[in-house]
C-alpha cells in the first residue's frame, strides 16, 4: 500500500492568497483526519470525516479554513485568505479496517510544510 | 471525558541506558491506547497499540508499554536507548463516542534526547 499521500510537500505563498492542501487516504479506510502542528501549539486536530461526512470540525480555527471530502479517496483543506499565523505543518491521517473503530491506529502522511509570507 | 497527560515534555538519556516515557490517561470507557513516534521532518509512525488484550504490549524497535488500569497509565519503555531513538513520542487514547464514532486525543508529546 502506498500509505497516505499528501501534496504538496512544501508550499510558500504570500499573505492573502488561497492555499489548498490535498490528501489521498489509504484505500479502504473510512476515517480521515486533518491536523496542524506548530512549535507553539503542538499537534492540533482540525477536523475529521467518517465515510466522507464531517463529524467534528470544532478544531477548525476560523471561517478562513474549510475542508471537503468529495469521495473516499480524496480530501482537501483550504485556507482563504491565508495569514502568516497559518504557517505550520499540516498532516492528514486515515484509519479504518476490520474491527472496532476505536482500535484502529491512524496512518499519517508526511505532511505539508506551509509558509505564509 | 477523555484526556492524555504526558508527564515529561523532555527526557534525556545516555545511549545504552533504559528509556521511560510516562503517560497517564482518563477515559469514560475502556479505551484503546497507542504510542506514536515522530522523527524530525517526518509524519507520525505507530510504535505500538493496546486494545484490551495482553496488558504488556510489544512494539517496533524494541519498545514496549504496559497498560495499568489501576494507575490509568500506559508508560513506554525500552531497555537500551539507541541514537536513532531520538525523536518525539506521542501517547494517544482512543474510544468510541456516544455517536458511535472514533474519538482520539493526543498527548502533547515527549522529546527524547539520546546522548552519545
Amino acid at each position: 500500500d502506498a500509505g497516505v499521500i499528501q501534496s504538496p510537500r512544501h508550499e510558500v505563498t504570500e499573505m492573502g492568497q488561497e492555499v489548498t492542501l490535498r490528501c489521498k487516504p489509504i484505500s479502504g479506510h473510512d476515517y480521515l483526519f486533518w491536523y496542524r502542528q506548530t512549535m507553539m501549539r503542538g499537534l492540533e486536530l482540525l477536523i475529521y470525516f467518517n465515510n466522507n461526512v464531517p463529524i467534528d470540525d470544532s478544531g477548525m480555527p476560523e471561517d478562513r479554513f474549510s475542508a471537503k471530502m468529495p469521495n473516499a479517496s480524496f480530501s482537501t483543506l483550504k485556507i482563504q485568505p491565508s495569514e502568516p499565523r497559518d504557517s505550520a505543518v499540516y498532516f492528514c491521517a486515515s484509519s479504518g479496517g476490520e474491527g472496532a473503530p476505536e482500535d484502529q491506529p491512524q496512518h499519517f502522511g508526511d505532511g505539508t510544510r506551509l509558509s505564509i509570507l | 471525558a477523555q484526556s492524555v497527560t504526558q508527564l515529561d515534555s523532555h527526557v534525556s538519556v545516555s545511549e545504552g541506558t533504559p528509556v521511560l516515557l510516562r503517560c497517564n490517561y482518563s477515559s469514560s470507557y475502556s479505551p484503546s491506547l497507542f504510542w506514536y513516534v515522530q522523527h524530525p521532518n517526518k509524519g507520525l509512525q505507530l510504535l505500538l497499540k493496546y486494545t484490551s488484550a495482553a496488558t504488556l504490549v510489544k512494539g517496533i524497535n524494541g519498545f514496549e508499554a504496559e497498560f495499568k488500569k489501576s494507575e490509568t497509565s500506559f508508560h513506554l519503555t525500552k531497555p537500551s536507548a539507541h541514537m536513532s531513538d531520538a525523536a518525539e513520542y506521542f501517547c494517544v487514547v482512543s474510544e468510541r463516542n456516544s455517536g458511535g464514532y472514533q474519538k482520539v486525543t493526543f498527548g502533547i508529546g515527549t522529546k527524547l534526547q539520546v546522548i552519545p
